[in-house]
């Protein structure tokens, strides 16, 4: 059974950068897509990206400019840094599984971000 | 592309049968996924390629549905069913999610 675990700091100055890390047990990372979605409290889902093979990555073109994803293999992990935060990036962040690069299939608890100074 | 769920919030009774509908702005042929949340939950897949039921969710939710018109149906709402229900898209990126319908108690 796969299963993932976001952490990270749940408090971000604004300006500064959120960075959110995600470990993955019961499966290998290797061959399988890797997503983040964020929802703002209250509110929808926001797809951020995806990353494959540390060298694939596709974000969403709303977040491209301040998104960077990466993947450590040898930890079972993958990563989000969000670069500018404002108080609009507050939101529980989820990673997920991207089966076929398309279908969310197994998520994280989600971890609750909030910017503020 | 743009998804639209409707209604927006739907009330209903233990037994019921409901139906939930998401339009997307352009066809996707059958690449839509729906997704149960509770409170404070991630959201839970339940189907995929528009009808295709995830292992271990209850054959009262089917779905149907292609292009652009698609439907979750509950066949009798169970009272672990109340919960917020989003489509999601993956024909093309950026992936992208309906508003939410909110199956709430009558």
């Amino acid at each position: 059974q796969v299963q993932l675990h976001e952490s990270g700091p749940g408090l971000v100055k604004p300006s500064e950068t959120l960075s959110l890390t995600c470990t993955v047990s019961g499966g290998s990372i290797g061959y399988y897509y890797w997503s983040w979605i964020r929802q703002p409290p209250g509110k929808g889902l926001e797809w951020i990206g995806y990353i494959y093979d540390n060298d694939n990555t596709n974000y969403n073109p709303s977040l491209k400019s301040r998104v960077t994803m990466s993947l450590d293999t040898s930890k079972n992990q993958f990563s989000l840094r969000l670069t500018s935060v404002t108080a609009a990036d507050t939101a529980v962040y989820y990673c997920a599984r991207l089966w076929r690069a398309t279908t969310l299939d197994y998520w994280g608890q989600g971890a609750l971000v909030t910017v503020s100074s | 592309i743009q998804l639209t769920q409707s209604p927006s919030s739907l009330p209903a009774s233990v037994g019921d049968r409901v139906t939930i509908t998401c339009r997307a702005g352009q066809g996707i042929s059958s690449a839509l996924a729906w997704f149960q949340q509770k409170p404070g939950k991630a959201p839970k897949l339940l189907i995929y390629d528009a009808s295709t039921l995830e292992s271990g969710v209850p054959s009262r939710f089917s779905g149907s549905g292609s292009g652009t018109d698609f439907i979750l149906t509950i066949s009798s709402v169970q009272p672990e069913d109340f919960a917020i229900y989003y489509c999601q898209q993956f024909k093309s990126y950026p992936i992208t999610f309906g508003q939410g319908t909110r199956l709430e108690i009558k």
